[in-house]
């Protein structure tokens, strides 16, 4: 079984400022990782995700992640916060198997301050 | 425009209504799947159903009913909804065979069990 961890359900930063969200996960096979967006009132978009291959992953809007198996770690930056990434982060775990279960963590609300 | 579609998008039901909320895709993706989203637990997968007529169990099943009988369309019924079915439920579709792609969210659906 596979399980997320988000540290901070409430992150707040200034506009222009680095964004550092957290996020650690367990796994017993190698695991397909994600970071989804949720807007106010939207469904979830995905910002990133890491399958195999480079462990330094770039998405949208300037965002990226790095792969780190030996902490467990699949955190998500951004050096300068603006304020249209307000919004709820996701980090989620898929497993390489044919169960096909996307697990999620408790999610991430991030306030950008002007 | 690739879309996935929920109805209704805010629903307010007393305890004991059935209801169905439907979800509808233009992808022609095979996998499709219903999550509840509540406060600091993140997105709970509660069915997900790997073609037409199969079907199986998420994290969070009690309560909940699906069917899959044409591979466009798969609704989400509560035969006998009670307050803590609260919650906000999204739809997701992606190709099933490969884990690491993306899944595709809808707007969600915004439920109020009273």
């Amino acid at each position: 079984a596979q399980s997320v961890t988000q540290l901070g359900s409430h992150v707040s930063v200034s506009e222009g400022a680095l964004v550092l969200l957290r996020c650690n996960y367990s796994s017993s096979v190698p695991p397909y990782l994600f970071w989804y967006v949720q807007y106010p009132n939207q469904g979830l978009q995905l910002l990133l995700k890491y399958t195999t291959g480079a462990t330094l992953v770039k998405g949208i809007n300037g965002f990226e992640a790095e792969f780190k198996k030996s902490e467990t770690s699949f955190h998500l930056t951004k050096p300068s916060a603006h304020m249209s990434d307000a919004a709820e982060y996701f980090c989620a775990v898929a497993l390489n198997n044919a169960g096909n279960m996307l697990t999620f963590g408790g999610g991430t609300r991030l306030m950008v301050k002007p | 425009e690739a879309q996935v579609t929920q109805n209704p998008r805010y629903l307010i039901t007393v305890t004991g209504k059935k209801l169905t909320v439907t979800c509808s895709q233009n992808m022609n993706h095979e996998y499709m799947s219903w999550y509840r989203q509540d406060p600091g637990l993140g997105l709970r997968q509660i069915y997900y159903s790997m073609n037409v007529e199969v079907t199986d169990k998420g994290d969070v099943p009690e309560g909940y009913k699906v069917s899959r009988k044409e591979k466009r369309n798969f609704p989400l019924i509560l035969e006998s909804p009670s307050p803590n079915q609260t919650s906000l439920y999204f739809c997701a579709t992606r190709v099933p065979r490969r884990t690491g792609d993306t899944q595709y969210f809808g707007p969600g659906t915004r439920l109020t069990v009273l």
